[in-house]
């Protein structure tokens, strides 16, 4: 029930393209849910948060589409560029807890 | 813009022998965490820290893992005695006391065990 699925586990793009990375979660006390780009050897950068009330947010060439009957978030990167090429990361966090993290994607976008 | 920062950013160390991974988390965050991330797999949390105290720990945080809050700013992870698979990278977060505030993570301490 703690657990975040993440998919696809790599992604390659054309850039322009737009990639869409889905997680799904089973514990609806999940009240938090953000994305963190990884660059290798850094630590995660979170990109951008969601929380339950709102079905889309978008912030800049990042969109986050929330699906709670689904249990279902995923990451929409518009126009992507090959600086997105990076290892994104969702999560979910129960009020006032620590960060329950997805498995990860690689995502390589193609000049 | 303020940032978590983490001190060393590379540690080797031999197997037995103790280290101690410091981080400076944001001002006035008063949520801090130490997470691992084992090389490519996913990040894992280790322990979340407040009001001077352990809020919440994770199967790894072993009787060989402490933390600490010296003073008003640094925040230390000491593992008493290194394993092999204590290799990783070490994260530091903090998060503001706001509800549902959002968490921000140190650029890590990569430990390796030899």
């Amino acid at each position: 029930q703690q657990q975040v699925k993440q998919s696809p586990q790599s992604l390659i793009v054309q850039k322009g393209g737009i990639p869409i990375i889905n997680c799904a979660y089973e514990n609806t006390a999940f009240d938090y849910f953000p994305w963190y780009q990884q660059f290798p050897g850094k630590g995660p950068a979170l990109l951008i948060a969601i929380r339950p009330d709102v079905s889309e947010k978008k912030e800049g060439r990042f969109t986050i589409s929330f699906n709670k009957s689904a249990k279902q978030f995923s990451l929409h990167i518009m126009d992507s560029q090959p600086g997105d090429s990076a290892t994104y990361f969702c999560a979910a966090r129960k009020p006032a807890r620590q960060l329950t993290f997805g498995s990860g994607t690689q995502l390589t976008v193609l000049p | 813009e303020p940032e978590v920062t983490q001190t060393p950013s590379h540690q080797v160390t031999q197997m037995g022998q103790e280290v101690i991974l410091r981080c400076v988390p944001i001002s006035n965050h008063l949520y801090f965490y130490w997470y691992r991330q084992i090389l490519g797999q996913k990040v894992e949390f280790l322990v979340s820290f407040y009001n001077n105290e352990i809020s919440e720990k994770s199967e790894i945080f072993d009787d060989q893992f402490s933390v600490e809050r010296p003073d008003g700013s640094n925040f230390t992870l000491k593992i008493r005695s290194t394993k092999l698979e204590d290799s990783a990278m070490y994260f530091c977060a903090s998060r503001s006391g706001t509800s549902g505030s959002d968490q921000y993570f140190g650029p890590g301490t990569r430990l390796l065990v030899l």
